[in-house]
């Protein structure tokens, strides 16, 4: 079983639109948790950790369920320049998990 | 523009030919990394180096070789690799590998084996 595993996508949303999805992990130890964006041949970056009782920032929402090993994001009124991938990271000890993405289009 | 630099950004060597990778992180972090991404598969993490000691080698052939000679410098020397070695090869720096802290990337070596 994969460690972090999302749905490839793509997600095809029009502007304005809301966008979720989820990662699963496998660690039930796992101690912290990411959301990374990467755009096309580019480098990850930090969009935002996501904490226990849930977070956002800005138009993004990101929740955490322990209980089911998922974590989800959401993008509410979508930008154009939303379109990426969209990494879930599980850190455990020292070590990152990463998922191979999520891809989000978001269309005119 | 991250605090992080790779070179060289591109790559095309020989089966048999000698390379090295090169990092530098700006930041003043105490851990770095190296990370492979292939097409459509999770970066895969290579080795972790936390106050220039090594402390992961995840299984890594002995045809990739690290090298930290101080906090700031990242090498990944390359010998005798195979077409199946082509990737994206990330570097990444945190301010150490024990925390929630977040890992800076490098814009990455493409690399091809030919």
């Amino acid at each position: 079983r994969k460690e972090v595993e999302q749905d490839p996508g793509p997600f095809n949303v029009p502007e304005g639109a809301t966008v979720a999805f989820n990662c699963t992990y496998s660690n039930s130890a796992s101690q912290s948790f990411f959301w990374y964006r990467q755009d096309c041949r580019k480098e990850p970056k930090l969009l935002m950790s996501v904490y226990s009782s849930g977070n956002e920032d800005g138009r993004f929402t990101a929740q955490l369920n322990r209980a089911s090993q998922y974590i989800s994001l959401l993008i509410r009124d979508s930008k154009l320049s939303d379109s990426a991938t969209y990494l879930c990271v599980v850190k455990h000890d020292y070590k990152l998990s990463f998922g191979a993405g999520t891809t989000v289009t978001v269309r005119a | 523009e991250t605090g992080v630099t790779q070179t060289p950004r591109h790559l095309v060597m020989g089966m048999t030919n000698k390379k090295s990778l090169k990092c530098e992180q700006h930041l003043g972090h105490n851990a770095m990394y190296w990370y492979k991404q292939s097409a459509k598969k999770p970066l895969e993490l290579m080795f972790v180096y936390n106050f220039k000691e090594q402390t992961e080698n995840n299984s890594v052939p002995s045809r990739f070789s690290p090298e930290c000679p101080n906090s700031s410098h990242l090498f990944l020397h390359l010998h005798t690799l195979q077409p199946e070695d082509s990737a994206l090869y990330l570097c990444a720096s945190s301010q150490d590998p024990g925390g929630a802290y977040e890992q800076y990337f490098g814009p990455g070596t493409r690399l091809t084996v030919t």
